[in-house]
């Protein structure tokens, strides 16, 4: 079965500072791996996914994941934080010879200072 | 077009109580999914319904029932409500049963249980 780590339970950076969240899987083949962010008090919204091609994805927000297969690794980017990217980030892997449904990480909390 | 939409957005509920959460989307989706989500656990998925007249456990589904009531509908049932349900719950929707689908996912119901 698949699983998915995040090993930041929080992040605090400084607005208009990079970012970079960290998402490690364990699947041995190819997978479906996605990023969510939830904002305080909502549901989650997906950001971007990756299943094939090129291994940097573009998403929404200006977020980009890159897919490093040798490392089993799929980091959320972000190259100038804004105070409203304050939330909980999730990542998430989907198998494809198994159940079709994600598994998720326990989440990242990022803290964005003034 | 309103996405998923969940009611009620808060409950308090005694010990032994029942009750239904109820979720509802209008993006014609054939899979629906109840999540629940407690601190430093991320999300976790308590039942899911690839299609219209099917339901299946997830995770952690003891303690709770659900109907998928139309392809609209899923709803989650608690029978006697215990202090470890206290959670949010999150009712979420995908196209089918692929596992590249993007979720969507509701508001959440935020469950105190005394």
């Amino acid at each position: 079965a698949q699983s998915v780590t995040q090993p930041d339970i929080h992040i605090t950076v400084s607005e208009g500072a990079s970012l970079e969240l960290r998402c490690n899987y364990s699947y041995g083949a190819t997978p479906y791996l996605f990023w969510y962010v939830q904002s305080p008090g909502q549901g989650l919204q997906l950001l971007l996914k990756y299943f094939s091609g090129d291994t940097l994805v573009q998403g929404i927000k200006g977020f980009e994941a890159e897919f490093k297969r040798s490392q089993s690794s799929f980091n959320l980017r972000k190259p100038s934080v804004h105070w409203s990217d304050a939330a909980e980030y999730f990542c998430a892997v989907g198998a494809s010879g198994g159940s079709y449904i994600p598994t998720f990480g326990r989440g990242t909390s990022l803290i964005v200072h003034p | 077009n309103a996405g998923v939409t969940q009611t009620p957005k808060f409950q308090v509920l005694k010990t032994g109580q029942s009750m239904t959460l109820q979720c509802a989307q209008d993006m014609n989706h054939n899979s629906m999914y109840w999540y629940r989500q407690d601190p430093g656990m991320g999300l976790r998925l308590i039942y899911y319904s690839a299609s219209e007249g099917t339901t299946d456990k997830g995770e952690v589904p003891n303690g709770y029932n659900v109907s998928r009531l139309n392809k609209r509908e899923f709803s989650l049932r608690l029978e006697s409500a215990a202090p470890s349900q206290t959670s949010v719950y999150f009712c979420a929707s995908s196209l089918g049963g692929a596992v590249s689908d993007t979720q969507y996912f509701g508001p959440g119901t935020r469950l105190t249980v005394l």
